[in-house]
């Protein structure tokens, strides 16, 4: 079945120390999608990339960055995680071909000691 | 800019029992809307979605929403919920025109539903 696939599900990294996200596609969309879930909030769009473009929100953090190497993988680096980072992070995708509806993977929960 | 409100954080219901989950939202221009469904420690699922056309929507596990332009609401109903509908529920509307389909989502619902 075709897909999203986020690894690990759950992530544990210590307080300043990088940690890289991955998620992976098997729908060949376009647009790749990274949120931020923190406990009993909406999802927050931290960035995406259409293709091999990169658009940043306005309020996401310099410590946040995104790396697309092909269509199928995207990976979130948190370059000095915080405390505050600590979160459900959900990758995403979509095609303009279907509405750009949007397809999510399972999450990655982070911990930050 | 567009926001989305969903009237209600919390909503206890008893399994049969018929539920509506409250959106609405404010956009100056058409919009795209969807409903998503997250289980504990689980992704967004999608639930429905209005695009154009019928203004009433329909999922394939009982939930139906209706879309109204003049009251910009878009809420969610089921007529008898079960113990597996518990989860929390996002209303999310895309504005129609972005080129890449930016969703932006209300702060959620948590539908419990009690035997």
């Amino acid at each position: 079945d075709a897909m999203v696939i986020q690894n690990p599900r759950y992530q544990v990294t210590q307080f300043g120390k990088p940690v890289t996200l991955s998620c992976s596609q098997t729908l060949n969309h376009n647009v790749m999608y990274w949120y931020q879930q923190k406990s009993s909030q909406a999802p927050k769009l931290l960035f995406h990339y259409y293709d091999k473009d990169f658009n940043n929100e306005a309020d996401t953090p310099d410590n946040f960055q995104s790396r697309r190497p092909n269509t199928s993988f995207c990976f979130l680096d948190i370059r000095s995680p915080g405390l505050g980072d600590a979160a459900m992070y959900l990758c995403a995708t979509s095609n303009p071909g279907t509405a750009y509806e949007q397809y999510f993977g399972p999450g990655t929960r982070l911990t930050v000691t | 800019a567009q926001s989305v409100t969903q009237l209600d954080s919390q909503v206890p219901v008893f399994e049969e029992a018929p539920v509506e989950l409250r959106c609405n939202y404010s956009s100056s221009v058409s919009v795209y809307l969807f409903w998503y469904v997250q289980y504990p420690n689980q992704g967004l699922q999608l639930l429905l979605k209005y695009l154009s056309g019928s203004t009433l929507v329909e999922s394939i596990n009982g939930f139906e929403a209706e879309f109204n332009k003049s009251q910009t609401s878009f809420h969610l109903r089921k007529p008898s919920v079960h113990i597996s509908d518990t989860a929390e529920y996002f209303c999310a509307v895309r504005t129609g025109g972005t080129s890449y389909g930016k969703l932006t989502f209300g702060q959620g619902t948590i539908l419990t539903v009690h035997p």
